[in-house]
């Protein structure tokens, strides 16, 4: 069974970079066949997909947050890692990565809570 | 890009009864690429259903989905307590732009 993890700072200063890191377990991400996705979700709120990757490098972004978000895959770490950049209070959120499957999300990580706040 | 729309926002019920949940897309879903989610406090969703009808691994048949176009529904037959949660569609037909309904609260009586 396949397990993902975030990680990284809980806490990032307004117009810094928020950076965190799935790692993948119970699977290899070079596998093929899925994407790997970050999705968040605001206090409160409901779900907004922000991107993903395929193995291979390519990627997606969510038009909305386009000019801000970088998704990089480490396959030799059997990882994957979003960056957002210029960080206001509106980013404050639940920061999930997840496997796709075809399109749907099949497998979650537990999320992680990242405040930006100075 | 393709909108969703559940309603009602809150269900009302009590343990035992039926919960019919809405999901309808401003335009049609290709394939019922349409997928349903369950979330509960503190937690990720959960993935219970894909293709519009069939049920993930591990999730009780008490659950099930329907529907093609752009109205589709999931249905829990009977509510156990553990089925008090948010319920959230999701398309993903519209490659790459994949999008999420808002969520349904399903709430005790």
């Amino acid at each position: 069974q396949v397990q993902l993890q975030e990680s990284g700072p809980g806490l990032v200063k307004p117009s810094q970079t928020l950076s965190l890191t799935c790692t993948v377990s119970g699977g290899s991400i070079s596998s093929g066949g899925y994407y790997w996705s970050w999705i968040r979700q605001h206090p409160g709120k409901g779900l907004e997909w922000i991107g993903y990757i395929y193995y291979s490098g390519s990627t997606y972004y969510n038009p909305s947050l386009k000019s801000r978000v970088t998704i990089s895959v480490d396959t030799s770490k059997n990882q994957f890692s979003l960056k957002l950049s210029s960080v206001t209070a509106a980013d404050t959120a639940v920061y999930y990565c997840a496997r796709v499957v075809g399109g749907y999300n099949e497998n979650w990580g537990q999320g992680t809570l990242v405040t930006v706040s100075s | 890009e393709i909108v969703l729309t559940q309603s009602p926002g809150t269900l009302s019920l009590s343990p035992g009864e039926r919960a019919t949940l809405s999901c309808r897309a401003s335009q049609s879903v290709s394939s019922s690429y349409l997928a349903w989610y369950q979330q509960k406090p503190g937690q990720a969703p959960r993935l219970l259903i894909y293709g519009a009808s069939s049920r993930a691994t591990g999730i009780p048949d008490r659950f099930s989905g329907s529907g093609s176009g752009t109205d589709f529904t999931l249905t829990i037959s009977r509510l156990e307590p553990e089925d008090f949660a948010v319920y959230y569609c999701q398309q993903y037909g519209s490659s790459p732009r994949w999008t999420f309904g808002q969520g349904t609260k399903v709430e005790i009586k």
